[in-house]
């Protein structure tokens, strides 16, 4: 059974900080890694996607994986209080249906 | 790009009533889309995959006779709650598979989402 794995939260950080949100998946054969972030009340947004090891930039996030480990990250840069949502880890097989984590809440204080 | 509509975004009904939801791929093909239901403070949960010209494949768990689910093109997939009742409510996400983009092939893009209150 496919699983992916994220600490519901919240993570607290500080305006200005480094957020990292971090994702573990079950299955060897993953291929292609999301990250939506959902603000209450929205429906989730993409935010990255990510298919081969290593880091992708875009702005002042960075999505990091490692297929040996089966983990994915996101690291926020200069964390803004705007940046407060649950952020959702997805991972697809080829063109199965995408498996969510149950996503982790970050909160930015001013 | 890859911008998802839904309509309506908020609906209130009487119970026994059948609600019509609206999902719509504005500037991409989606041969595939999802529908998500969500309830306050929990994941989302997969209801079912529409597929284009087929007949869509429910998750365990989902009644495929309440839940109607069209797609009738390339742009467009349609669900019917039937004969909704109160726990029927709920938060509804569509999401479409973009599937002819370049290196983003398996990309899915949400909807905002339809509020169902059933009273």
């Amino acid at each position: 059974q496919k699983e992916v794995e994220q600490n519901s939260g919240p993570l607290s950080v500080p305006e200005g900080a480094i957020a990292s949100l971090n994702c573990t998946y079950s299955d060897r054969g993953s291929q292609s890694f999301f990250w939506y972030r959902q603000y209450s009340g929205k429906s989730p947004e993409l935010i990255m996607f990510i298919y081969s090891n290593g880091d992708k930039e875009d702005g002042r996030f960075t999505a990091q994986l490692n297929k040996a480990s089966q983990y994915v990250s996101l690291l926020i840069r200069d964390s803004q209080p705007s940046d407060s949502a649950t952020y959702l880890c997805a991972v697809n097989i080829g063109y199965s249906t995408l498996t969510f984590g149950k996503g982790t809440m970050l909160l930015v204080s001013p | 790009g890859a911008v998802v509509s839904q309509h309506p975004s908020r609906v209130i009904c009487k119970s026994g009533t059948s609600v019509k939801i609206e999902c719509r791929s504005l500037d991409f093909q989606a041969t595939t889309m999802f529908w998500y239901r969500q309830f306050p403070k929990q994941s989302l949960m997969l209801m079912a995959t529409s597929n284009e010209g087929s007949k869509a494949t429910y998750e365990q768990g989902v009644e495929k006779d309440k839940f109607l689910i069209n797609h009738a093109s390339l742009t467009l997939s349609t669900l019917t709650v039937t004969s909704a009742h109160p726990e029927d409510s709920s938060f509804y996400i569509c999401s479409a598979r973009d599937n002819g983009r370049e290196g983003r092939t398996d990309t899915q893009y949400f909807g905002p989402g339809t509020r169902l209150t059933v009273l």
